[in-house]
């Protein structure tokens, strides 16, 4: 059936920082969505990209869709300690597109 | 004030019962999700629903059952027969269609003793 991956699990940065999550599915994807879940909270979406190559930005955050649309990537540029959280990835399913499927996350920290 | 509401926020059961999870939504969602979330580990999908009275198998139903009888809600029972249930539950609806975002609840964590 179809994984969605990411890496690395978790990630430690000094404040100011640049940080950089991976996410990689066994399928192609007909979109990608990624998600924040804080500390202690639930997810949040963030974004969705559905182009091929696709860039997108939110401020400190760039988020990019592959060429073949089987992987993604978020950047933070100088991460702050309010960026601190794990970062989802998310698919549609392959039979289903109402499926939604989640990569492991990547749990971020942030030292000041 | 629309959203998503699970309760309770915190759940403890002792071991052998049946519990169940309530998940109502008031943003006309046609679509419903649970996770199961444990520490450090993403979301697996444990169900989901795109339509009143249908609901499909995620990744790791075994234990657990469902129902969808009424378009806001979508109550998940964790029954004995889930070998390792403590964990943090989480439950998302969508407007339906793979193009739209998810909206999740708070969450509840419960706890089998």
């Amino acid at each position: 059936g179809q994984q969605v991956m990411q890496i690395p699990q978790y990630q430690h940065v000094q404040e100011g920082e640049d940080f950089t999550t991976y996410c990689n599915s066994s399928t192609t994807l007909s979109n990608i969505q990624w998600y924040k879940q804080r500390p202690g909270g639930h997810p949040v979406f963030l974004i969705q990209l559905v182009k091929s190559g696709e860039v997108k930005k939110q401020k400190r955050l760039t988020f990019q869709f592959g060429e073949a649309k089987k992987n993604s990537s978020l950047h933070i540029t100088a991460t702050q300690t309010t960026d601190v959280g794990t970062y989802f990835c998310a698919g549609p399913g392959e039979t289903s597109g109402s499926r939604l499927t989640f990569g492991e996350g990547t749990q971020l920290t942030v030292n000041p | 004030d629309g959203g998503i509401t699970q309760s309770p926020k915190y759940l403890f059961r002792k071991e052998g019962q049946n519990v169940t999870l309530s998940c109502e939504q008031n943003l006309n969602h046609d679509a419903m999700y649970w996770y199961r979330q444990d520490p450090g580990q993403g979301l697996r999908l444990i169900y989901y629903s795109q339509i009143v009275n249908d609901f499909q198998k995620g990744d790791i139903a075994e234990g657990y059952s469902v129902s969808r009888e009424k378009k806001e809600s979508f109550p998940l029972t964790v029954t004995s027969a889930q070998k390792n249930p403590t964990a943090f539950y989480l439950c998302a609806s969508r407007a339906g269609g793979m193009n739209t975002e998810a909206f999740f609840g708070q969450g509840t964590r419960l706890t089998v003793v």
